[in-house]
């Protein structure tokens, strides 16, 4: 069965900084996606961004990207220039054959002015 | 696109009774998902459909729950006989088909249910 672990149940950046979420998973799969999605308190979930395992090249989206390894099974989100509204949890998620996500127990990211 | 909707936002119910949800997914979307949120968790998969079509549910869905989506469109989920560890953010989500891959699941802003 595949997992997916995060590590850092809170993590804190100031405005303007940057900092690194942490994801390591477990599967047994050749072909698998990745994703980091963000759940702003009472609000709903939205993607951040995904990964194509066959994909050597990490994703980017403007201020987030990834380092994906996929030998050592470790997936982290990036997030550049931190913004309040980064604020909020995000939940590192697998997608494979089932057809279904498997994610994480999420990080809360706090974002001091 | 509208987005994925669910009612009602929020339920509370009394131990015993039974509740029903009903998640409208992104327009053309065929497939949809049912997860549930417990506190300071990530959601767990429930069971999802591709068109009217159910293709896996988890061992989390006991005979208590059923789910349907009869013509392809909205889905609903159905508790019997709630518990008080049914209290969850029931979490519905839509992809569409035209995806290469694993196709993004877009989700819904949730149902609420607290069972007293």
């Amino acid at each position: 069965a595949q997992t997916v672990t995060q590590s850092q149940p809170e993590m804190s950046v100031q405005e303007a900084e940057t900092v690194t979420l942490s994801c390591t998973y477990d599967t047994s799969e050749s072909d698998y996606y990745l994703f980091w999605y963000k759940q702003p308190p009472s609000r709903q979930m939205i993607l951040v961004i995904r990964q194509e395992a066959y994909k050597q090249q990490n994703a980017t989206e403007n201020r987030f990207s990834v380092n994906f390894q996929k030998a050592a099974k470790s997936f982290s989100l990036k997030i550049s220039d931190s913004q309040l509204g980064d604020a909020a949890m995000y939940f590192c998620a697998y997608g494979g054959s089932q057809g279904n996500l498997i994610f994480g127990k999420g990080t809360k990211l706090s974002v001091k002015p | 696109d509208t987005g994925v909707s669910q009612n009602p936002r929020h339920k509370i119910t009394k131990r015993g009774q039974n509740v029903t949800f009903r998640c409208d997914p992104i327009s053309e979307h065929n497939r949809l998902y049912w997860y549930r949120q417990t506190l300071g968790q990530g959601p767990e998969f429930l069971t999802y459909f591709q068109n009217e079509a159910q293709l896996e549910k988890s061992r989390l869905l006991s005979d208590r729950f059923s789910a349907e989506r009869p013509k392809g469109s909205f889905s609903t989920l159905e508790i019997q006989r709630t518990e008080q560890g049914d209290s969850a953010m029931y979490l519905c989500a839509s992809s569409s088909p035209g995806t290469s891959g694993f196709p993004t699941q877009y989700f819904g802003p949730g149902t609420r249910l607290t069972v007293l």
